[in-house]
């Protein structure tokens, strides 16, 4: 079964600390996505990644960095981290490489609330 | 950003009883259209992805529409069960998904 992990159900972290987001997933996908979600709000997309050490800028990119040095693990990177960084992060992969139009589901992590004191 | 627009935001329903509702999203440039069932601490389960108008997907007992040509689409849930407590999420692909807001369905007992 496919299987996304994210290294943090919870965490709390303080204002101004460099915060590093993990996800691992076990299906040799090419696709992996960060998200994040906030009340009244969609899952909006931070960064994406259609194969190692390639990223694309997502709708709300500005504070953050990824990095995927290996197929399987894409981590989100909070530089400095400052309250209005405290949501929901939501980690997401799916096949299909480049070609993102082929219409495969995406298969998301449990989630990390992240809270920024 | 995609305009996707999900309606209502929350419906509550009694069990047994039938419910549907709306994902609005551009009619121009379509190709996908997914539909992901969220439930409270657990990960969001993809239901289905939709690519042609008049498309029609079932599973179990929720089933899709889909017109592409004025941009929307309805999720059904037929006979509803508690266990269909979730948000359902819409989300339009163009290169990548844009998700709606979701709403929310709780199910009275």
């Amino acid at each position: 079964d496919v299987k996304v992990t994210q290294s943090s159900r919870y965490l709390v972290k303080r204002t101004g600390e460099k915060v590093f987001l993990e996800c691992v997933q076990d299906m040799d996908h090419e696709n992996m996505f960060w998200y994040r979600q906030d009340p009244g709000l969609g899952l909006r997309l931070i960064y994406f990644s259609y194969d190692v050490k390639m990223k694309e800028k997502g709708d709300i990119p500005e504070g953050y960095s990824v990095s995927r040095e290996k197929k399987e693990r894409f981590s989100l990177i909070l530089e400095s981290a400052s309250t209005n960084q405290t949501s929901m992060y939501l980690c997401a992969s799916s096949p299909s490489g480049q070609n993102l139009l082929l219409n495969q589901p995406q298969h998301f992590g449990d989630g990390t609330r992240l809270s920024i004191l | 950003i995609l305009n996707v627009e999900q309606s209502p935001q929350s419906l509550h329903v009694q069990e047994g009883d039938s419910t549907n509702f709306t994902c609005s999203f551009p009619s121009s440039n379509f190709y996908a259209l997914h539909w992901y069932r969220w439930e409270t601490a657990k990960s969001p389960e993809a239901l289905f992805v939709m690519t042609l108008n008049g498309d029609e997907k079932k599973k179990g007992r929720i089933s899709a529409t889909l017109n592409t040509k004025e941009g929307y689409s309805y999720l059904y849930i037929k006979g509803s069960q508690p266990e269909d407590s979730a948000t359902y999420l819409c989300a339009f692909r163009d290169y990548k998904l844009s998700f709606g807001a979701g709403t929310t369905v709780t199910v009275r007992a």
